[in-house]
């Protein structure tokens, strides 16, 4: 597997809190996502990154914010978390951003907000 | 927006048995891909293809691109309980971003 490490992989906090999550990749590719997942609705893109400081918005991404200040590290930050972010959330890195590049996926982190 | 439609969401087969899921899209794709999700576990690339009507093939896998190019296909031959998971198309199209089905859940039973 591609070494993609997020953490962390489960976090269980009350609705209103700030939560970041960290995406460590050692591949050195350039692109990087953060999907969330959900029964019912497959895999989510969220946000995503094309380089250093580069970032763009996917089909789901109010309420959420990412930074990416190195190459390895993607960051994704819920400001104030709410019960409907309750979800799986992977990240993914490819080595480029242009759609008919395979994404490899890291274990996913389990995040509850109650 | 563009979207990826996957049917059937749920598949329950004896082992032995074929397994089909089907993929369409709203628009034109440039790529289909295939990922697997074993239960508790991340997607994983199975596959891609690119070219109209193309078909390929791993082991007991088949897989096939549409002649539009709106639509795919995985069939699986004689399932063996490894096959248990998830399967997810996704289709790449103008924008810089794949969008995923919402996946096939295969459930085999010895």
């Amino acid at each position: 597997d591609a070494g993609i490490t997020q953490s962390p992989r489960h976090k269980v906090t009350e609705t209103g809190t700030p939560v970041t999550l960290r995406c460590h990749q050692t591949e050195n590719h350039r692109y990087m996502y953060w999907y969330r997942q959900d029964p019912g609705h497959g895999l989510r893109l969220i946000h995503y990154s094309y380089g250093v400081k580069d970032t763009d918005k996917g089909e789901v991404s109010d309420g959420y914010s990412v930074s990416r200040s190195k190459t390895e590290d993607f960051l994704l930050t819920l400001e104030s978390a709410t019960s409907s972010q309750t979800s799986v959330y992977f990240c993914a890195i490819s080595t480029d951003g242009i759609s008919n590049q395979p994404q490899h996926f890291g274990d996913g982190t389990r995040l509850s907000i109650l | 927006g563009q979207q990826v439609m996957q049917i059937p969401q749920y598949q329950h087969v004896q082992e032995g048995e074929d397994f089909t899921t089907y993929c369409n899209s709203s628009t034109t794709l440039s790529n289909i891909q295939w990922y697997k999700q074993r239960p508790g576990g991340h997607p994983v690339f199975l596959i891609q293809l690119v070219k109209s009507g193309e078909v390929k093939k791993q082991k007991r896998l088949t897989f096939q691109f549409g002649e539009a190019k709106k639509n795919s296909s995985l069939h699986i031959t004689a399932t063996q309980t490894t096959d248990v998971g998830t399967y997810f198309c996704a289709g790449g199209g103008a924008t810089n971003k794949l969008i995923f089905g919402t996946g096939t859940l295969l459930a085999v039973q010895p």
